[in-house]
């Protein structure tokens, strides 16, 4: 758990404001995935990469992007058009091979000002 | 599609007693079941997992079940301590395409000492 890292901690966005989340992993794992938590609900997959520059929606993509361009990082944007950021965002990695342990950051809570 | 059902949504228990979880999942191609536990505010962490060719699987006081036929496996945790208390979620993943996770819904567990 300690390889893969996310900031900030806390995170505050006006209207109409992009921001971009980081995640970052020294496991030298290929995949890659981000996951939105709401208060007291489960994990919903935002997107999700197994590859450098390669990267899929997951089931809540709108409002949001990503880019992978090198194997270490996969940072998220939350853009404008995600009307409801409010949540805890968590990134995970794990090798890109089935039947692998996805290892989670520490999140970054998200709050809109 | 794809689903993961996650039941109790909240259990309480003596210190003490058995705790059992309950996930049933939908895509027969699964072959994959991890299970992690979620501390208020901290990331997801591994507990155990489980893969389609083994039926049960134990680590001291915690233990998984896998029940093929039927499509669903079970969280034992036996002599429950207040640290145990926490969310709990199972997932399911193939070991071959995507490698993604569907999450259950999450079971929050308290112990009472």
């Amino acid at each position: 758990d300690g390889g893969i890292t996310q900031s900030p901690k806390y995170l505050f966005r006006k209207e109409g404001q992009n921001v971009t989340l980081s995640c970052e992993q020294n496991l030298n794992h290929d995949a890659m995935y981000w996951y939105r938590q709401d208060p007291g609900q489960g994990l919903r997959l935002i997107y999700y990469s197994q590859i450098v520059n390669d990267f899929q929606k997951g089931d809540i993509a709108e409002g949001y992007s990503v880019s992978r361009e090198k194997k270490e990082s996969f940072p998220l944007t939350v853009t404008s058009a995600q009307k409801n950021p409010t949540a805890f965002y968590l990134c995970a990695s794990s090798k890109a091979q089935g039947g692998e342990t996805q290892y989670f950051g520490p999140g970054t809570r998200l709050l809109v000002l | 599609g794809e689903n993961v059902e996650q039941h109790p949504s909240t259990l309480s228990v003596q210190e003490g007693d058995s705790a059992v979880i309950k996930c049933t999942y939908s895509d027969s191609a699964s072959n994959y079941f991890p299970w992690y536990k979620q501390e208020l505010g901290k990331r997801p962490q591994l507990i155990i997992d489980i893969r389609s060719n083994v039926g049960e699987k134990k680590d001291q006081r915690i233990a998984v079940t896998l029940n093929k036929t039927a499509k669903h496996f079970s969280l034992h945790i036996t002599e429950t301590q207040p640290e145990d208390s926490a969310v709990y979620f199972c997932a399911a993943s193939m070991v071959s395409g995507t490698y993604k996770y569907i999450f259950g819904t999450g079971t929050r567990l308290k112990v009472l000492a």
